[in-house]
C-alpha cells in the first residue's frame, strides 16, 4: 500500500521564523505535488516536481525532491501569517494513471 | 471564471437517507475526481473518471456510487447514508489524459460538508 506520510502534522510558530515540513514514503514516486488548503476552500497546487533531487522556488517557499524519489520537503523562510494553512503532498498511485493520493498534511500556523 | 462548482454545499442526513453530491466543471477537462476529508487523514480518494462513461473506484469506493453524466458533470451518491459518512467531500478535476503518468494540477470545489445522524 502505498502511503505518504507527512511530519510534523501541526506546527505554530511566531512570524519570521523558519520552518522544513516533510513528506516520507517508503515507495517511489514519478512525481510529488505540494498543495495548500485555506479553511472552508479546496487545495490549491503550489508546485510539482518531477526530478530526483530538483530543488524549486516559489518566492520564501523551496521545495526539494528527494534523489531517490521517495520524500520531499518545503522550507518556508520568514513565515508570514498568510502562510496559515493545510500543506499537503500528494503522488500518482502506482500502476492507477491519474490517479493522486494525499498525505495527511502539516497544519501551520503563523502569528504575528 | 467558476472553475470546479460543488453542491449543496452544506447537508445534514439521517442513518439510511439517499443523497447525491453535485460537481460541474467548466475548464473541458477530461478528468474528474471525488474526494473525501476527514480529520487527520487527508483527503482520500473515492472515485475517479478519465472521461465521460469510465469511472474507477479509489482507496475507499464503498458506500458510493459515481456517474459521469458528460463531460462536465460528475456526481456522487449515497444510496444509504452511515454515520461513518459524515465527511467533508471535494471535487475535482484535471487535463490529465488517461494512460498518462502525471495527474497534472488538480482543481478542487469549495467541498461539501456532510453529517449524518
Amino acid at each position: 500500500t502505498q502511503l505518504l506520510e507527512q511530519s510534523p502534522q501541526f506546527l505554530s510558530i511566531q512570524e519570521g521564523e523558519n520552518l522544513t515540513v516533510y513528506c516520507n514514503s517508503s515507495s517511489v514516486f514519478s512525481s510529488l505535488q505540494w498543495y495548500r488548503q485555506e479553511p472552508g476552500e479546496g487545495p490549491v497546487l503550489l508546485v510539482t516536481v518531477v526530478t530526483g533531487g530538483e530543488v524549486k522556488k516559489l518566492k520564501r517557499l523551496t521545495f526539494q525532491f528527494g534523489d531517490a524519489r521517495k520524500d520531499s520537503s518545503l522550507h518556508i523562510t520568514a513565515a508570514q501569517p498568510g502562510d496559515t494553512g493545510l500543506y499537503l503532498c500528494a503522488g500518482p498511485f502506482s500502476g492507477g494513471y491519474n490517479k493522486l493520493i494525499f498525505g495527511a498534511g502539516t497544519r501551520l500556523a503563523v502569528h504575528p | 471564471n467558476a472553475g470546479v462548482t460543488q453542491t449543496p454545499k452544506f447537508q445534514v442526513l439521517k442513518t439510511g437517507q439517499s443523497m447525491t453530491l453535485q460537481c460541474a466543471q467548466d475548464m473541458n477537462h477530461n478528468s474528474m475526481y471525488w474526494y473525501r476529508q476527514d480529520p487527520g487523514m487527508g483527503l482520500r480518494l473515492i472515485y475517479y473518471s478519465a472521461s465521460e462513461g469510465t469511472t474507477d473506484k479509489g482507496e475507499v469506493p464503498n458506500g458510493y456510487n459515481v456517474s459521469r453524466l458528460n463531460k462536465r458533470e460528475f456526481s456522487l451518491r449515497l444510496e444509504s447514508a452511515a454515520p461513518s459518512q459524515t465527511s467533508v467531500y471535494f471535487c475535482a478535476s484535471s487535463e490529465a489524459v488517461y494512460g498518462t503518468v502525471h495527474t497534472g494540477e488538480l482543481f478542487f470545489g469549495e467541498g461539501s460538508r456532510l453529517t449524518v445522524l
